[in-house]
This record gives C-alpha cells, structure tokens and sequence, in this order.
C-alpha cells in the first residue's frame, strides 16, 4: 500500500526566503507526482507534474524534483511572497491505479510580510 | 473552459440521514473521482468512474456509492450520515496538462453531519 508523507507539516518563513518542502513516498512505481496548492476551504490548484521519468519540473518561482529509486520529491519555492501562504500537498499515481491520486498530509505555509 | 463545478457547496445533515451531491466535470473529460477531505485522516479517495463505470474503489464503507451519467457528471451518495462523515467532498476530473494527466478539482461540498 503506497504512504505518502510530507516534511514539515508546518513552516512560516518570513518573505523573500527560498525554502523546500519534502515528500517521501513508499513505493516507487509511480506513474506521476503531483504538487498541489489548497487555500483555506478551497479545492486544489495544480502546481507541477512530474512523469516517472524525469526528474525535475519548473513553473516560476517553483522547482520540483523527483527521485523515484530513494521515493522522494521536494518542492523549491524561491523568493517567498505572502500570497504563496497555503497548504501544499503532495500526491502520486500508481503504474495501475488509474486516476487515483494517494496525498501526503501536506505542509501548512505561512509567508510573512 | 469552465472548470470542475460541485452542488451544494454547503450542506448540513443530521445522523441517519442521507446526501446527495454532484460533480460537473470540465468538457470533455470522462473520468471523474471522488475525495474525502477531513483534518484527521488527510485526503482519502472513494472512487473513480469513466465513462458510467466505476473503476476503481478507495476503502470506504458501502454506504458510499456513486454514479456517472452518459454527459460524464457523477453524483455520490452517502447513506445513514454518521458524524465522522463531516468533511470537505472534493470532486476531480482528469485531463491532459503540460505533457501528462493532471486532477482538476472542483471546489468542494462541506459537509456537516449533527
């Protein structure tokens, strides 16, 4: 059964930092690995997709990196603003589960100004 | 495109009734899944179903069923409400995004169970 877990579950950093948050996963054939924003009672937002076979994605001030052989992922945030406080989740797909997502507990982000 | 919209957005029930809720997924998208969202136990998924099957099962109770229609919304319905079934119900369609497939969810229902 694939867990998921995330380190830390909560960080507040004061703006302008770079941090990393760290996701570890039990069984390494993924199909994919996903990182997710969630605001306070709101859905989740996509924010980066890595396949099985890379290692590292970039959108903005975000960097993801995978590697599938130790199960671990982190997600760099450079020059932390305020409006990047929310609570980020880490999720991956198994090579035959489909669509079915299994989320780490997340890490809760707080940027202050 | 319109995103993945969700009916009610808010609900309140009291123990031993049931719920209903909807899912519209984005246009053009067949595969729809279902997650339980509670502070205690994280997010948890139900089920998935593409194009009126059911086709994979998370690890709930069978008071938790579901449904897809031939316009691929999905409804899931949750009988004999118990107090544990308080939570934030997300809705996903899948979907390509930047070279592979993504989850675009809907906003939630809150459901709160007296």
């Amino acid at each position: 059964k694939q867990e998921v877990t995330q380190i830390p579950a909560a960080l507040s950093v004061p703006e302008g930092e770079n941090l990393v948050l760290n996701c570890s996963f039990t069984d390494s054939a993924i199909y994919n690995l996903q990182w997710f924003r969630q605001d306070p009672g709101k859905g989740l937002t996509s924010l980066l997709l890595i396949q099985s076979s890379q290692r590292e994605q970039t959108s903005g001030r975000l960097n993801a990196s995978l590697d599938k052989s130790s199960g671990r992922s982190t997600l760099y945030i450079a020059a932390s603003q305020p409006g990047d406080s929310a609570t980020y989740l880490c999720a991956v797909s198994g090579e035959t589960s489909g669509s079915r997502l299994t989320f780490g507990e997340g890490t809760q982000l707080t940027v202050n100004p | 495109k319109a995103g993945v919209t969700q009916t009610p957005r808010y609900l309140i029930k009291t123990r031993g009734q049931q719920v209903t809720l909807s899912c519209s997924p984005i246009s053009g998208h067949r595969s729809v899944s279902w997650y339980q969202q509670t502070p205690g136990q994280g997010l948890q998924f139900l089920f998935e179903y593409f194009s009126e099957t059911q086709r994979n099962k998370g690890n709930f109770p069978g008071r938790f069923s579901g449904r897809q229609f031939s316009n691929s919304r999905s409804e899931m319905n949750v009988s004999t409400l118990e107090l544990g079934d308080s939570a934030l119900y997300l809705c996903a369609s899948t979907g390509r995004w930047r070279g592979g497939e993504t989850q675009y969810f809907g906003p939630g229902t809150r459901l709160l169970v007296l």
